[in-house]
Order: structure tokens, then C-alpha cells, then sequence
């Protein structure tokens, strides 16, 4: 299995208060991407990285912001979290183009 | 935002049935991925293709890639119980960095 894990796997929080997910990898890999998957919407990209500092938004980055400091930490922040941003979260890494995306376990995060 | 179309959304299906799902867009991809996601879990990849028309088998499973990488095929010949789970299709278009899944085809297989 690669090595990339998600912390913490479940969590309930009150609207408006600040979350922060962790993704933590091992493989020493470039790219990391944090998804939410929501029913009938596949997995839609948050926010990615492409290296230490360099990020990017995705098509659903609105109410989250993400940080790098280190190739291995990739931090996902819902700066007040909403009652719809209840989802699943899941953490991805890639070493390169055209490889293979590998996904951590997910969050499932519940927003009240 | 570029589209990927997946169906359908949903497949139930008896065992020793074949079944094909598809994934669609207007834009070109240079590769398209496959995943199977179990509950509780993360996707796992299935297979790439990065040249158009390519055809790949694995075991009981055959992929597509359209001639003109706009779109790809799974088909699933005799399914089995074990195959029950949701299929996301995944593109990476030129000069991006992260891939665009589909909706997702979630199929169950009765014994």
C-alpha cells in the first residue's frame, strides 16, 4: 500500500468553527490533491500541490485554503466550516504525468 | 470547468451478465484513467490508456480509449459479486496537473 494517511478519519464540528485536515505521506511524491466526494458528484478537486509552497486551486476551492511546507504534509483548512462542506475528504498523491493517483483512507467530515 | 460524463449512474445486474459503462467528454485527454472505489475506502487504479483506440484487458474487464481520446469505455464480461462497487473514469488533460474524475457507475452484482 502507499504510504499516505488521513487525519483524522472522522470528525463533527459546529458551523463556523475552523477545521483542519491532515494528509501525510511517505512516498516522497510531487503532486498532492485533496477531493470531496459527494453523492452523484464523483470526486471534485479542492486544491493541489505541485511542490513545497506551490499551490493551485480547484474547481470547488471556495471556503478552503491548503498549505505545504514540507514535501510530505499537505494541510486542507475550512477557515468556518459550513454545512455544506459535510463530505467525505480524500487526500491523493502522484509522483508524475500519466501515473497512477493513490488515495488515502478519507475524512468524513460532519458540519452541524 | 471541463466535463466528464459517466453512464450510467447506476447498474444492477444479475451474475454472468456482461455490462459496459462510458465516459464521456468534449475535450481531449492525454490519458484516462479507471478506479474502483469499495465503501469505506479510496479509489484504486484500474488501468491508464494514453494512446487513442487502445484497448486494454484485465481479466474479465476490457478498456477502451476513443481514437480521439475524447472518450473511453469499461466493459465487464460475465460479472461476478466480487465486482460490485462504484467505477470513476479520470482524464488529465494536456499541461494540467490534477485529474477530473466522472460522476461514477455504481454497479452491484447479484449471485
Amino acid at each position: 500500500d502507499a504510504g499516505i494517511t488521513q487525519s483524522p478519519r472522522h470528525k463533527v464540528t459546529e458551523t463556523g468553527t475552523p477545521v483542519t485536515l491532515r494528509c501525510h505521506q511517505t512516498e516522497n511524491h510531487r503532486y498532492m490533491y485533496w477531493y470531496r466526494q459527494d453523492p452523484g458528484h464523483g470526486l471534485r478537486l479542492i486544491h493541489y500541490s505541485y511542490g513545497v509552497k506551490d499551490t493551485d486551486k480547484g474547481e470547488v476551492s471556495d471556503g478552503y485554503s491548503v498549505s505545504r511546507s514540507k514535501t510530505e504534509d499537505f494541510l486542507l483548512t475550512l477557515e468556518s466550516a459550513t454545512s455544506s462542506q459535510t463530505s467525505v475528504y480524500f487526500c491523493a498523491i502522484r509522483s508524475g504525468a500519466n501515473t497512477e493517483a493513490f488515495f488515502g483512507q478519507g475524512t468524513r467530515l460532519t458540519v452541524v | 470547468t471541463q466535463l466528464l460524463e459517466q453512464s450510467p449512474q447506476f447498474l444492477s445486474i444479475q451474475e454472468g451478465e456482461n455490462l459496459t459503462v462510458y465516459c464521456n467528454s468534449s475535450s481531449v485527454f492525454s490519458s484516462l484513467q479507471w478506479y474502483r472505489q469499495e465503501p469505506g475506502e479510496g479509489p484504486v487504479l484500474l488501468v491508464t490508456v494514453v494512446t487513442g483506440g487502445e484497448v486494454k484487458k484485465l481479466k474479465r474487464l476490457t478498456f477502451q480509449f476513443g481514437d480521439a481520446r475524447k472518450d473511453s469505455s469499461l466493459h465487464i464480461t460475465a460479472a461476478q459479486p466480487g465486482d460490485t462497487g462504484l467505477y470513476l473514469c479520470a482524464g488529465l488533460h494536456t499541461g494540467r496537473r490534477a485529474l477530473t474524475f466522472g460522476s461514477g457507475t455504481r454497479l452491484q452484482v447479484q449471485p
